[in-house]
């Protein structure tokens, strides 16, 4: 069966800090992958989205930038973190165009 | 502009029915999907419907109107555990989600 790995599950930077995030998908092979944010009460945002290694949609323009090294693997970096990055970031996968998104636990980012 | 509507906040009362209503305007549609978000947590599937109608699955129900940019998710004989948010998303013509901001819906004993 598949899963989905993302950690850390919690992250407490400073201002202007870098930022990893890292997301691996098991049991599936060349799925689509995607960084969400979701602030408190509200909708998911798309940040980025990928459909293969080395090809990556960004959605929003920000500080953040994405990556997929590998065919399973798709990380979230920032160079410097801003208070406004704060959140809930959320690896999601998909197979097939109109297929269901199976989402990671999530990492809660607090920018102090 | 692409617009998902859903109200805020819900409250109902355990063993009773509730009907969560969601309105969409997408460029293209591609289907629509209702997810469960448990505070802290991540979404986790429920439904997808792509053909107007009901599609059942045991206590939770969906329902489809395309013509009406309308879908409901029906949640029968609820439990306290049945506390959560219901995200309701349409998929454009660009295989896109486009997301709800969810509804809270509180379950009293």
């Amino acid at each position: 069966s598949q899963t989905i790995h993302q950690w850390p599950a919690t992250l407490v930077q400073p201002v202007g800090s870098p930022l990893s995030l890292e997301c691996t998908v098991e049991g599936t092979s060349n799925p689509n992958l995607y960084w969400y944010r979701q602030a408190a009460g509200r909708g998911l945002q798309l940040l980025f989205y990928s459909v293969g290694i080395g090809q990556i949609s960004s959605e929003v323009p920000q500080n953040l930038s994405a990556s997929r090294p590998q065919d399973r693997q798709f990380i979230l970096s920032s160079k410097k973190l801003l208070l406004s990055d704060s959140g809930f970031y959320l690896c999601a996968w998909g197979t097939a165009e109109n297929s269901p998104l199976h989402f990671g636990n999530g990492t809660r980012l607090t920018v102090t | 502009g692409q617009n998902i509507d859903q109200p805020t906040e819900m409250t109902a009362t355990e063993g009773a029915i509730v009907q969560i209503n969601c309105t969409y305007q997408t460029s293209g549609f591609n289907g629509l999907f209702w997810y469960q978000q448990h505070a802290g947590e991540a979404p986790t599937f429920l439904s997808y419907n792509v053909l107007d109608g009901l599609e059942e699955k045991g206590r939770f129900s969906s329902f489809l109107s395309r013509s009406k940019g309308y879908s409901y998710l029906l949640l029968k004989e609820l439990q306290m555990k049945d506390s959560a948010s219901y995200l309701c998303a349409s998929m454009d013509s660009n295989y896109q989600l486009i997301w709800g901001a969810g509804t809270k819906l509180i379950i009293k004993p």
